[in-house]
């Protein structure tokens, strides 16, 4: 079936540092690909998507591209801040179905 | 603001006692989930209703339940809770594949 990989946390970094949290997935057919954030005991939020190949998603100085070519969908931002702790979640929906499938979430704490 | 809202936020159930959590929605969405989240693991989704049609994944236990009675509401029952299903419960809608998905702020259910 569908499954998403993400990169094993938690990631570390100091305010201002640059963020990657590496995403990769298999599926068939063309999947629309997420990513969501989730704050210590709060439900998930949608930071952005991308529903086909080349299609970059951006929030909030968030950004992440789907390459088909790599089956990735890397999260990164240039400059991350305390604020940006949380679980960060990556998502795919199956083109002809209803499901939402995650990978495992990665950690990010960001140190001022 | 249409939003997908779940009540109560906390919830604490005697083992073994019937609980019903419950989600409503105002975005009018065919689709709605419920996902169990254990602590510092990825959601997992335990069925979806497209519009009246229930789907209940292959692994979901049988102690769980779900009603929508109309396209508002959605209800997770479970029927003797074990210590096994304190988790962070979620409720999401759709409208389909690319839709884009609108997730609760989530209800945390402890089993004493």
């Amino acid at each position: 079936g569908d499954s998403v990989t993400q990169m094993e946390g938690p990631v570390t970094l100091s305010e201002e540092a640059f963020l990657t949290i590496n995403c990769t997935y298999t599926a068939t057919g063309y999947p629309s690909l997420f990513w969501y954030v989730q704050y210590p005991g709060e439900g998930l939020q949608l930071l952005l998507k991308a529903t086909k190949a080349d299609d970059k998603g951006s929030n909030k100085g968030f950004e992440a591209t789907y390459r088909k070519e790599t089956t990735s969908f890397h999260l990164e931002k240039g400059s991350v801040q305390v604020s940006d702790s949380a679980v960060y979640f990556c998502a795919l929906s199956e083109e002809y179905g209803n499901k939402l499938v995650f990978g495992a979430g990665t950690i990010l704490r960001v140190k001022s | 603001d249409a939003m997908v809202i779940q009540n109560p936020r906390y919830q604490v159930t005697q083992f073994g006692k019937p609980v019903t959590l419950s989600c409503s929605q105002t975005l009018n969405h065919n689709v709605m989930y419920w996902y169990q989240q254990k602590s510092s693991q990825a959601p997992k989704l335990l069925f979806h209703y497209y519009d009246k049609d229930f789907n209940n994944e292959a692994d979901t236990p049988d102690n769980f339940q779900s009603r929508r009675p109309n396209t508002s509401f959605c209800f997770l029952d479970i029927r003797s809770p074990g210590l096994g299903d304190a988790a962070m419960y979620l409720c999401a809608t759709s409208l389909g594949p690319d839709g884009g998905y609108t997730f609760g702020s989530g209800t945390r259910l402890t089993v004493v």
